[in-house]
Parts: C-alpha cells; sequence; structure tokens
C-alpha cells in the first residue's frame, strides 16, 4: 500500500515559469489537500478537495491552481513561479475522522 | 481564525524522562485536535486524536490531554529515547468537519543520551 505519492521530490525552476507537482494517493479518500511550510511557519493549506470535481481555496491559494478529476488525483498547478513559492509541499488525503495522511513531500526552489 | 501556540520552537531533555509539549488554542476551543510528529526531510505523521468531550488519550508511551476550558493540550512522552527527537504538530480543525487543520510551528524535541 504506497499511501500519498508526490512526485518530484525536488525541483528547480526559474521565475515566471510554470509546471505541476503530482499527487496520488491509492486509499480511496475522498479528501486531498495541498500544504506548504517555510522555515518558521506551520503548515499553510493552499488548497483542497472534498471529492472527484470539487476544489477549494484555502488560506494561500494565490498563484497556485489544483484540480480533481479522479478520486486518487490531485496536481497542484505552478502558473508563473516566483521566488516566493520557493517551500517544501505536502499533499495529503484523509476520510472519516479528518486524519491526514501526507505525501514525502515536494521541495521547490525558484531562482 | 485559530491561532496556535506551542510552548516551546525547541525542548531538550535526557532519555527516560518524561517529554512534556504544550499547545494552547487562542482564539477557540477546537472540537477536536490531533497531534502529529514530523522528522527532518518527510511528511507529518499522525500519533493521535482527542475530542472535546474527552479528557485523555493514551497510545503506549503517549499520553494527551484537553483541557477545553483552558483551551490547551498536554502531549506526554514518558521513558523518552532518542529514536523520539523529531518536531511535533498540534494541528486543530478549523471549525468545520471538511478535514481543513490549522497548524502552528511545532516543537522540536531533542532526546539526548
Amino acid at each position: 500500500n504506497a499511501g500519498v505519492t508526490q512526485t518530484p521530490k525536488f525541483q528547480v525552476l526559474k521565475t515566471g515559469q510554470s509546471m505541476t507537482l503530482q499527487c496520488a494517493q491509492d486509499m480511496n479518500h475522498e479528501y486531498m489537500s495541498w500544504y506548504r511550510q517555510d522555515p518558521g511557519m506551520g503548515l499553510r493549506l493552499i488548497h483542497y478537495s472534498v471529492g472527484a470535481g470539487i476544489t477549494d481555496q484555502g488560506e494561500v491559494p494565490n498563484g497556485y491552481n489544483v484540480s480533481r478529476s479522479t478520486t486518487e488525483d490531485f496536481p497542484l498547478r505552478l502558473l508563473s513561479a516566483a521566488p516566493s513559492q520557493t517551500s517544501v509541499y505536502f499533499c495529503a488525503s484523509s476520510q472519516g475522522a479528518n486524519v491526514l495522511t501526507f505525501g514525502a513531500g515536494s521541495r521547490l526552489t525558484v531562482l | 481564525s485559530q491561532k496556535i501556540e506551542q510552548n516551546s520552537e525547541a525542548l531538550n531533555i535526557q532519555e527516560g524522562k518524561t517529554a512534556t509539549l504544550t499547545c494552547n488554542y487562542t482564539n477557540y476551543s477546537p472540537a477536536y485536535l490531533q497531534w502529529y510528529r514530523q522528522d527532518p526531510g518527510r511528511g507529518p505523521v499522525f500519533l493521535l486524536l482527542i475530542r472535546e468531550n474527552e479528557k485523555e488519550k493514551r497510545k503506549e508511551r503517549l499520553k494527551v490531554t484537553f483541557d477545553t476550558t483552558l483551551k490547551q493540550s498536554l502531549f506526554h512522552i514518558t521513558a523518552s529515547q532518542p529514536a523520539d527527537s523529531a518536531t511535533y504538530l498540534c494541528p486543530c480543525d478549523r471549525g468545520s468537519t471538511l478535514g481543513r487543520l490549522y497548524f502552528g510551528r511545532g516543537t522540536q524535541l531533542t532526546v539526548w543520551p
């Protein structure tokens, strides 16, 4: 059972480039979310989804897009990368009691 | 919005002692809260969940208490070991049932031999 799989683990972008962080879960969880984690700050919610076809914004959604075409996948798109988006990104999923299962993280550097 | 304050950014204790970590919720007492462990370079891992109508939860060497009046949770690790060294997070719900959690900065625990 793989749980939550994130790719890539590391990525370096130049300002203005776009890219997609992939997230897949094999637990048939309805809820999926993306967080970013920056030094000295807690995890902050970017976007979340309560099921296929349904997405909503978290507390720091600007500069990011998401879609949920299947239960398993929840990609995060950076439209035009900025240095302020340098961070570690975590995808998480949950079912029922709101206990989150996190992926291993994707470390993004924007130059 | 909710603000989560953990008692300190870092806690250092000797192996065998009990580690006590504190979380304070400044705006409202959450319906439930959770404790996670995060190791460097990895995602957080769920440890325990406690609801507002529960005073205490235990799991092996771990114990969590929840005081809704004080809006405070205590997390205890008894007989601590160097392998317990990690950052501990205490997110709480955002007042809804949709699994959106507020996270604080966490407390980095170091257990030295």
